[in-house]
């Protein structure tokens, strides 16, 4: 299947500073792609849709200013947590979703803790 | 009512034995639907698409009851590694947002 990358896998950082998550498609091009938070024994929660080109479409509850997504070309996103606090830590996972069969291809997610 | 509903489990099954999960949407316009497998601490993974005319790989069948607005995933010959959570994706309806379920558990024991 299609492979799509997550860089860092794991961060910590001090409360109060940025992380940035880059995610990439690496085998096929997505005009969006989604940003998911999961704590732990609960389900994946959208945090937002990425479009190409185009400003992210966020959930309900989250935070636009807090959680910067720049989707620059076909086969990169990124979210920027900005001034991050302990409740922030949780894994973050993104998906890129196949163009043609609307598959979705997740990211091997991000695990980040504020400290 | 949620979107997409499934039973959390866990289900507890032995080895070779046959497991069958639902799950349920409540979009009626809903267009395409998947099941994902993720393992504890990991990212999902594909498990498989479900077309309208159900479809199998290996010891997995996926089938899609429009008019009941359920989706299934049959496993057959259960083994220890397919012990996981198994999510159900659906999709469409005049959004293209996927919507999860919260998963089901399986536990296949020797």
């Amino acid at each position: 299947g299609a492979v799509v990358s997550q860089h860092p896998s794991r961060v910590i950082c001090k409360s109060g500073t940025s992380v940035k998550i880059e995610c990439r498609s690496l085998d096929f091009q997505a005009t969006t792609m989604f940003w998911y938070r999961q704590f732990p024994k609960q389900s994946l929660m959208l945090m937002a849709t990425s479009n190409e080109g185009s400003k992210a479409t966020y959930e309900q509850g989250v935070e636009k200013d807090k959680f910067l997504i720049n989707h620059a070309s076909l086969t990169l996103s990124t979210l920027t947590v900005t001034s991050a606090h302990p409740e922030d830590s949780s894994f973050y996972i993104c998906s890129a979703r196949d163009v043609v069969t609307y598959e979705q291809y997740f990211g091997p997610g991000t695990r980040l803790t504020v400290t | 009512r949620k979107e997409v509903e499934q039973d959390p489990g866990p289900f507890n099954v032995p080895e070779g034995a046959t497991v069958a999960f639902n799950c349920t949407y409540s979009n009626s316009a809903s267009q395409s639907f998947f099941w994902y497998r993720q393992d504890c601490r990991k990212e999902p993974k594909l498990l498989m698409s479900v077309y309208s005319s159900g479809n199998e790989d290996g010891r997995f069948t996926a089938q899609l009851n429009r008019a009941s607005q359920y989706i299934s995933l049959l496993i057959r010959d259960s083994k220890l590694s397919d012990s996981a959570t198994y999510l159900c994706v659906v999709m469409g309806g005049g959004s293209y947002i996927p919507t999860f379920g919260r998963g089901t558990s399986l536990i296949v024991h020797p």
